[in-house]
């Protein structure tokens, strides 16, 4: 059964570092793109971005760009999501997700992981 | 970026009801709009793609209309499974956007 398993909750201090991971199984990973979406009370959900791990192809939301960065480990089948620094607002659920493209350019999310939960606070 | 509007934001039904729910783009994304369902503590899974494509595997209850600016989900039939989060999403233009979400509530 494909799926996408992901990293357990984190706690981190504002101005920490932190990497969550999300390991594909039974699909061929460097076939299809793999993402990020993030969920909060306040904002909903939001798209971060997504990368080819092909080629590490990248593309981000303007608003993630800078903050967050995505990379992918085709040895292991697996993207990450990192931060250099958080910050109180990179606090919610993170999901990685898998799209699929029905017709050129347009897709939709097709296999979600269980979601992480990362809390940033001092 | 495209601002994706839902309405309601809540909605209070009975099983064997019919509901629907509005979803308006800022401007037109065609028909690049996805229908996902949220259950509590889980993640979200597609119920509709492309504005009225059902997914494999999704009850045909669940019907998508429009294109453009302005899309549909009507639930025919309420179950007790039904009863969750619903979002809209468009994928037309990066970065891809959300719906903020609609409440069924029993």
């Amino acid at each position: 059964e494909e799926q996408l398993v992901q990293s357990g909750d984190e706690t981190r201090k504002p101005g920490e570092s932190l990497r969550i991971s999300c390991e594909a199984f039974e699909y061929s990973f460097t076939s299809y793109w793999i993402g990020w979406v993030r969920q909060t009370p306040g904002e909903g959900l939001e798209w971060i971005g997504m990368i080819y791990p092909h080629d590490s192809n990248t593309i981000y939301n303007p608003t993630f760009q800078g903050q967050a960065s995505i990379s992918a480990d085709k040895s292991i089948s697996t993207a990450y999501l990192h931060w250099g620094s958080l910050r109180a607002s990179d606090s919610g659920i993170y999901y990685c997700v898998r799209p699929y493209y029905y017709d050129s350019g347009t897709y939709y999310f097709n296999l979600w992981g269980q979601g992480s939960l990362v809390t940033v606070s001092s | 970026d495209v601002q994706m509007t839902q309405s309601p934001s809540s909605l209070s039904a009975s099983v064997g009801d019919t509901v629907t729910i509005s979803c308006r783009a800022s401007r037109s994304v065609s028909t690049s709009v996805n229908w996902y369902f949220q259950r509590e503590g889980r993640a979200p899974q597609v119920l509709i793609y492309a504005a009225s494509t059902l997914q494999s595997g999704a009850p045909s209850t669940f019907i998508g209309s429009g294109s453009g600016t302005s899309f549909t989900l009507t639930i025919s039939s309420l179950q007790p499974d039904d009863f969750g989060t619903y979002f809209c999403q468009q994928t037309h233009e990066v970065p891809s956007t959300f719906g903020q979400g609609t409440r069924l509530e029993i």
